[in-house]
C-alpha cells in the first residue's frame, strides 16, 4: 500500500546531541510537510517543501532544518536539542499544492 | 490571521449516542476546512473536507459535517458512536500559500466513549 513512513517510531536523544528524523513516501507526492505537536497540542507546521523549494514557517526556531534529497525522503535536522523540543513530529505529503494531505504514524522524540 | 476554535477540550458520550464536535474558524475568504482524528500515539487520519458545494459533506466511518458560512462554523457529527471512536478530533482551516497548503490546527477535542 501506498504509505508514509516515519522512521524511527520513538528516538531518545540528549540536550543539545544532533538528531535526525526520517521520513518516506510512495505515493510520488510533491509536497512534504513537518509538524511539531507537543502533549495534548495542536500540531504546528514547521516548513514544507513544494518539490526542491523550501519554505520555513516564520516562527521555526533556527535550531529546526531539513532536507530533502529526493521526492521520496524528507529528513528533520534538530541540532541541538532542548528539553523544549521533546515532541511528536509529523511528517505529511499530498499530491499538489491545493491536495489532501496525508500523515505518517510520527516519531515521538525525547530530550534528556 | 486564520485561527480554528474547537470550544469543548474533551467530551464524553455514551456508546450508541449521536454527537456533534463543535468548530468555529477565523479566515477572510472561502475556506477549506478539515477534520482529522488521532487516535493515541498515531498520525492524523483525514475524516472529511470541505473545499465548495454542497455545505453537508460526507466523510469516512460514518462522520459528517456541515458548512455553516454565517456561522463561521464546521461541525462534526455521527448519529451513533461505537466505543472506537474514542481519539482525538483535530478541526483544520487550509490556506494556500508559498506552493503549498498551510493548515492551521484547533486544539482538539477528546473524545471518551462510555460502555
Amino acid at each position: 500500500d501506498a504509505m508514509v513512513i516515519q522512521n524511527p517510531r520513538y528516538q531518545v536523544t540528549q540536550f543539545g546531541k544532533p538528531v535526525t528524523l526520517s521520513c518516506s513516501q510512495t505515493l510520488n507526492h510533491n509536497v512534504m510537510y513537518w509538524y511539531q505537536q507537543k502533549s495534548s497540542q495542536a500540531p504546528k507546521l514547521l516548513f514544507h517543501y513544494y518539490d526542491k523549494d523550501f519554505n520555513n514557517e516564520a516562527d521555526t526556531p533556527d535550531n529546526f532544518q531539513s532536507r530533502r534529497p529526493n521526492t521520496s525522503f524528507c529528513f528533520l535536522d534538530i541540532r541541538s536539542p532542548g528539553l523544549g523540543d521533546a515532541a511528536m513530529y509529523l511528517c505529511a505529503t499530498s499530491r499538489d499544492r491545493a491536495g489532501e494531505q496525508f500523515f505518517g504514524p510520527g516519531t515521538r522524540l525525547t530530550v534528556l | 490571521a486564520q485561527s480554528v476554535t474547537q470550544p469543548d477540550i474533551h467530551i464524553t458520550v455514551s456508546e450508541g449516542a449521536s454527537l456533534e464536535l463543535r468548530c468555529n474558524y477565523s479566515y477572510g475568504a472561502t475556506p477549506y476546512l478539515f477534520w482529522y482524528v488521532q487516535s493515541p500515539g498515531q498520525g492524523l487520519q483525514l475524516l472529511l473536507k470541505y473545499f465548495s458545494g454542497d455545505t453537508l459533506v460526507q466523510g469516512i466511518k460514518g462522520f459528517e459535517a456541515e458548512f455553516k458560512r454565517s456561522q463561521s462554523s464546521f461541525n462534526l457529527r455521527k448519529p451513533s458512536v461505537h466505543w472506537s471512536d474514542a481519539a482525538e478530533y483535530f478541526c483544520a482551516v487550509g490556506f494556500l500559500i508559498q506552493g503549498a497548503q498551510k493548515l492551521v490546527f484547533g486544539q482538539g477535542t477528546r473524545l471518551t466513549i462510555n460502555p
